[in-house]
């Protein structure tokens, strides 16, 4: 199987904490996406980072990719109680005529 | 409106019944995919396709079928409904390279 893995699988903080989730996957990648999907809704698209990036910002999230341990990392600063989600890492398999394969998610709650 | 469009919504349906979950996209993506998410298991890839008439298995194909005769539609078909698809099904779209594109998903029911 090519699906990846993600821990925690639940993190409770209060508001104003940082989160911190990861992602591991097995083989080589085109890029590694995260989402976030709130409860009972579709998922909603992050960040993307490509396989020869290290580094990405978006607003409070940071992504980071370390190819060579094959795991990504977001991270969320100063988190608010609307970041209150389920968030899924997806790696990209595509450039070896793969697929598009999702981790089972870590389900964030934010306590204000 | 640009955008993609699951139907139906909801669907509930019975054991031995066909089935068929619609997806349409209008950005004139290459590739389409379609996922089921259960408790427990996160998203899980059916079928996806890169082009129209050029679909593949992901990991939970069976008891599926899927078409791509034109670039905007990706159809999912149960061809005998059984209990243990009852899921939420999600399509989704992309270029190369790029972040996916959701629709709202079908909440799909079989008794």
């Amino acid at each position: 199987s090519q699906q990846g893995e993600e821990d925690p699988q639940a993190l409770s903080i209060q508001e104003g904490e940082n989160a911190t989730m990861n992602c591991s996957y097995k083989t080589s990648i085109n890029n590694l996406q995260w989402y976030r999907q709130n409860s009972g809704r579709g998922l909603v698209h992050l960040i993307l980072i490509r396989s020869n990036e290290r580094e990405k910002h978006s607003g409070r999230l940071r992504v980071t990719l370390d190819t060579s341990k094959k795991s990504s990392s977001l991270l969320i600063t100063a988190s608010r109680a609307a970041d209150t989600a389920s968030y899924f890492c997806a790696t990209d398999y595509r450039n070896q005529g793969g697929k598009l394969i999702f981790g089972q998610g870590t389900e964030l709650s934010v306590k204000p | 409106d640009a955008g993609i469009t699951q139907s139906p919504r909801y669907k509930i349906t019975e054991t031995g019944r066909q089935v068929t979950l619609m997806c349409h996209q209008t950005w004139s993506h290459s590739y389409m995919f379609w996922y089921r998410q259960d408790l427990g298991h996160g998203l899980r890839l059916i079928y996806y396709s890169a082009a129209a008439d050029i679909t593949d298995k992901g990991e939970v194909p069976d008891g599926y079928v899927v078409s791509r005769s034109k670039t905007e539609n990706f159809p999912l078909t149960l061809e005998s409904a059984t209990r243990s698809q009852t899921s939420v099904y999600f399509c989704a779209s992309s270029d190369w390279n790029s972040p996916l594109h959701f629709g709202n998903g079908t909440r799909l029911t079989v008794t």
